[in-house]
């Protein structure tokens, strides 16, 4: 069964613009979840889908926002892009999001502002 | 608030030695514990998790865990370490919402292995 794939894998944008960021989760997973990952600030929750609805958000402004696809496939958007918003941008998935499921990692999408 | 402490940023081992990475966790409720292991360029792997019953937890690549009530740890353990071991391990507690799951990382162990 393949794992969790994210898209791209770099990327390079200047302060302003805005980007998006693809995590298709493990067949059959239907929870997303989005963690950013800073050397600064470490791994912090970004927010989590299920069924095509957020059911949990992290402390981020109104520039970071997401959806999911009926395919489960997810999108995270940041708008209006600043430099700390450099990371690494991880997501994750699970069969329903519940606590005793484990959460599987893809690779991350690295994102550079310039 | 919840929290997790890896009071350790940095440690070296030698490869055959023991290893124990520590970890503590803030939360009111019975907390449902991970260990993720996280080499370059990758995302995170689990080795192990803790939710109930028997406190000595064994996960993949021959690591334990120990969950210790009264003093809010939940230590990492391998008796020999291996070169490939060299990585990046997060503790995590999942801070479940009764929606979903949400998992707050402590900041971090990096693990060097010298030969």
């Amino acid at each position: 069964k393949a794992g969790v794939t994210q898209t791209p894998r770099y990327l390079i944008k200047t302060r302003g613009q805005q980007v998006t960021l693809s995590c298709s989760p493990i067949s059959g997973h239907r929870s997303v979840s989005w963690y950013q990952q800073t050397p600064g600030q470490g791994l912090q929750f970004l927010f989590e889908y299920f069924s095509e609805t957020q059911r949990n958000k992290g402390n981020f402004p109104g520039r970071f926002s997401g959806r999911q696809f009926s395919n489960s496939r997810s999108e995270m958007n940041v708008s209006t892009l600043e430099l700390g918003d450099s990371a690494l941008y991880l997501c994750a998935s699970s069969i329903e999001g519940r606590v005793e499921e484990t959460q599987y990692f893809g690779p991350g999408t690295r994102l550079l502002v310039l | 608030a919840q929290s997790v402490t890896q009071p350790d940023i940095h440690i070296t081992v030698s490869e055959g030695a023991s290893l124990e990475l520590r970890c503590n966790y803030s939360y009111g409720a019975t907390p449902y514990l991970f260990w993720y292991v996280q080499s370059p360029g990758q995302g995170l792997q689990l080795l192990l998790k803790y939710f109930s019953g028997d406190t000595l937890v064994q996960g993949i690549k021959g690591f334990e865990a120990e969950f210790k009530r009264s003093q809010s740890s939940f230590n990492l353990r391998k008796p020999s370490v291996h070169w490939s071991d060299a990585a990046e391990y997060f503790c995590a507690v999942d801070t479940f919402t009764g929606t979903a799951s949400k998992l707050t990382f402590g900041t971090g162990t990096r693990l060097q292995v010298t030969l």
